[in-house]
């Protein structure tokens, strides 16, 4: 079945500090990977996302790295920020190619980032 | 672009009653996808809509349902309400879902249901 792990499922760091979210995710045919934000009471952002015909994409201090062997991705931030403290969702898409065009997206069971100044 | 709107922003509804909600997408956006948000399930799809067609669904009871219209707004409806229906419902629209990378999907603002 689909399925997205999410670890972990709470950080604390310190300001200044790296953050690193991990996902691991069941479909074989999955090739598409965003990466949402969603601070309390508002909607969930879209922060970056990659597709699998890419290893790593980089956004100034984010970062995603996938690795489609293993089947899992993970978010990257550096130098954080207090404003970097919200709930970050992994999510995976299939492929049109199996089974047609979709947007399905697989959600992981987020992680609540607490940024300490 | 205005962004993915949501009506209404709050509900509260009682046990057996039934609810419409609403969802604009931006504009030019053909694909509407539905989700529900709990503490304890996180984001669960509900169904996609795309050119007034559902395109994919997922593992919910048939008391939940959609639709779609020509100028791509959709409704979801909830029938026969459950106190477990208390949830963050929110849609996401995008172009096509082809692929293409005309795919990004952006979230509305949710409608918060409380069935009591």
């Amino acid at each position: 079945g689909e399925n997205v792990e999410q670890h972990p499922s709470t950080l604390s760091v310190q300001e200044g500090d790296s953050a690193v979210i991990k996902c691991t995710y069941s479909d074989s045919a999955s090739n598409y990977f965003p990466w949402y934000k969603q601070e309390l009471g508002k909607r969930p952002q879209l922060i970056i996302d990659i597709r699998s015909n890419v290893g790593e994409k980089k956004d100034q201090r984010i970062a995603v790295t996938l690795n489609k062997t293993a089947k899992h991705f993970s978010l990257h931030i550096t130098e954080t920020q207090p404003e970097d403290s919200a709930v970050y969702f992994c999510a995976a898409r299939r492929d049109p190619g199996y089974g047609g065009a979709t947007n399905k997206l697989i959600f992981g069971t987020g992680t609540l980032l607490a940024v300490q100044p | 672009k205005a962004g993915v709107t949501q009506t209404p922003r709050y509900l509260i509804k009682t046990r057996g009653q039934q609810v419409t909600l609403s969802c604009s997408p931006i504009s030019g956006h053909r694909s509407v996808s539905w989700y529900q948000q709990t503490p304890g399930q996180g984001l669960q799809f509900l169904f996609e809509y795309f050119s007034e067609t559902q395109r994919n669904k997922g593992n919910f009871p048939g008391r939940f349902s959609g639709r779609q219209f020509s100028n791509s707004r959709s409704e979801m409806n909830v029938s026969t309400l459950e106190l477990g229906d208390s949830a963050l419902y929110l849609c996401a629209s995008s172009q096509s879902g082809t692929g293409a990378g005309t795919d990004t999907q952006y979230f509305g603002p949710g409608t918060r249901l409380t069935v009591l």
